[in-house]
């Protein structure tokens, strides 16, 4: 039962244009969002998140809407840069957990020079 | 160090051999956290350890997987038995308390033949 969904598998952008990474979720009860950027060879780094009380949380070249109604989750990159080449994790907290976060399989974008 | 770190970086074992993964989490990150990523999959939680308390073992996929930390210190995860399925990164995860800051480390690679 997959929670956490990252439907595109890939990415591909061209530099200085808008990248759009979508996340669907399927629990009610996820609370807190967040993405999480991956290099190969690295571990992933947090970029952003959002509480279920917004509806966007903008930070930088980065902006994350959450709609509750639809489940879904996107982050805004905006202008795409060289550097943003990276796998993108979407994940999710569970009000009843200890913390756990429920990944997404990740969306790898490309940004073309 | 100032990172999570995490040894072996790779590791290939043959079927049925026990492996060892280690983990040095950030000096005072209370909260330590093992997950795993099979290719083309999404980050799957394995266990998660705060303070002294009793671990949260929700996640170990068989009795095959344990792991053991001693106080705020040093995370070791075995496998034994190894399995191809068993093929994945092996990512260690430490905060400062039950927060969304996770500091993930590069991952152990395992690769059972």
């Amino acid at each position: 039962d997959q929670q956490v969904k990252q439907n595109s598998p890939s990415l591909s952008v061209q530099e200085g244009r808008i990248s759009i990474l979508n996340c669907d979720y399927t629990n009610s009860m996820f609370d807190y969002f967040l993405w999480y950027k991956k290099y190969p060879a690295e571990g992933p780094t947090f970029l952003i998140s959002i509480s279920s009380i917004k509806d966007k949380n903008e930070d930088g070249r980065f902006t994350v809407f959450l709609n509750k109604s639809a489940k879904h989750l996107s982050l805004h990159i905006v202008p795409s840069q060289p550097g943003d080449s990276a796998v993108y994790f979407c994940a999710a907290n569970r009000m009843d957990s200890n913390y756990q976060l429920i990944w997404g399989a990740g969306t790898k974008l490309i940004i073309k020079p | 160090g100032a990172g999570v770190s995490q040894s072996p970086s790779n590791k290939v074992t043959e079927k049925g051999k026990d492996v060892e993964l280690r983990c040095d989490p950030i000096s005072g990150h209370t909260a330590l956290y093992w997950y795993r990523q099979r290719l083309g999959q999404g980050l799957e939680f394995l266990i998660y350890f705060q303070g002294n308390s009793a671990p949260d073992k929700s996640g170990l996929p068989s009795d095959r997987f344990s792991a053991e930390r001693t106080g705020e210190s040093v995370s070791t995860l075995t496998i034994q038995r190894t399995q191809q399925e068993d093929s994945a990164v092996y990512l260690c995860a430490s905060s400062p308390d039950r927060s969304y800051g996770y500091t993930f480390g590069s991952g152990t690679r395992l690769t059972v033949v």
